[in-house]
């Protein structure tokens, strides 16, 4: 069974950094390339950004370039979000997604406030 | 970025009706390759997104028949046959076409 958990959510002032960790099982997680989309409360998805399977390629969605960086550990399928320089406006829940959309994780509350 | 309509924002149905979603994108959603990239997604109230339908008419694994998928270029819809309790909550459209990936802002099922 493919699961994916989300961990390193919180409350985090503006400016702030954060790292959130997605650790996936079930399949094999080099194999994928895998997302991070984001939902604000009431809000529909946004699209944050991916990463290449072997990790040596990621893209970004315009609003978070600069501020966010994916990266992963093949050998412990691990996916990690390092956000920087926090806005109030990423407030949201978090997901980890395997592919386009094929499976997402249970997602993991960040709120950004002083 | 491409913009994903979605209609009606919301739906209130009776369990055993039929309903359908229109989900129009503002550019064509046919890539290089000749496939289409769009996909329909349910969040159940309190849970994940789930997706049903990718590649505008192909079911995941595990979806029931009752819903399919039609459309091409930038018109699709998203059918449900014989609504179940377990259908409830808010569907999305999204596209895989274009740089980068959009949502649409959700339909939501509710029981009449």
């Amino acid at each position: 069974e493919v699961q994916l958990v989300e961990s390193g959510g919180g409350l985090v002032q503006p400016g702030g950094s954060l790292k959130l960790s997605c650790v996936a099982s079930g399949f094999t997680f080099r194999d994928y390339w895998m997302n991070w989309v984001r939902q604000a409360p009431g809000k529909t998805m946004e699209w944050i950004g991916d990463i290449k399977p072997d990790g040596s390629n990621t893209n970004y969605a315009p609003s978070v370039k600069n501020r966010f960086t994916i990266s992963r550990d093949n050998a412990k399928s691990i996916l990690y979000l390092q956000m920087s320089n926090m806005r109030s406006d990423y407030t949201a829940t978090y997901y980890c997604v395997r592919g386009w959309f094929h499976y997402w994780g249970q997602g993991v509350m960040v709120t950004v406030s002083s | 970025d491409v913009v994903m309509t979605q209609t009606p924002p919301s739906l209130s149905v009776a369990i055993g009706q039929s309903v359908s979603i229109s989900c129009k994108s503002s550019q064509s959603l046919v890539y290089s390759d000749g496939k289409t990239y769009l996909h329909w997604l349910l969040q159940s109230p309190g849970r994940s997104p789930k997706r049903l339908i990718y590649q505008v008419s192909n079911l995941g694994s595990g979806v029931p028949d009752r819903f399919s998928g039609t459309g091409s270029q930038k018109d699709f819809t998203l059918k449900i046959s014989r609504v179940e309790a377990e259908d409830l909550g808010v569907y999305y459209c999204a596209q895989t076409t274009h740089f980068p990936p959009t949502f649409g802002a959700g339909t939501k099922l509710e029981l009449k």
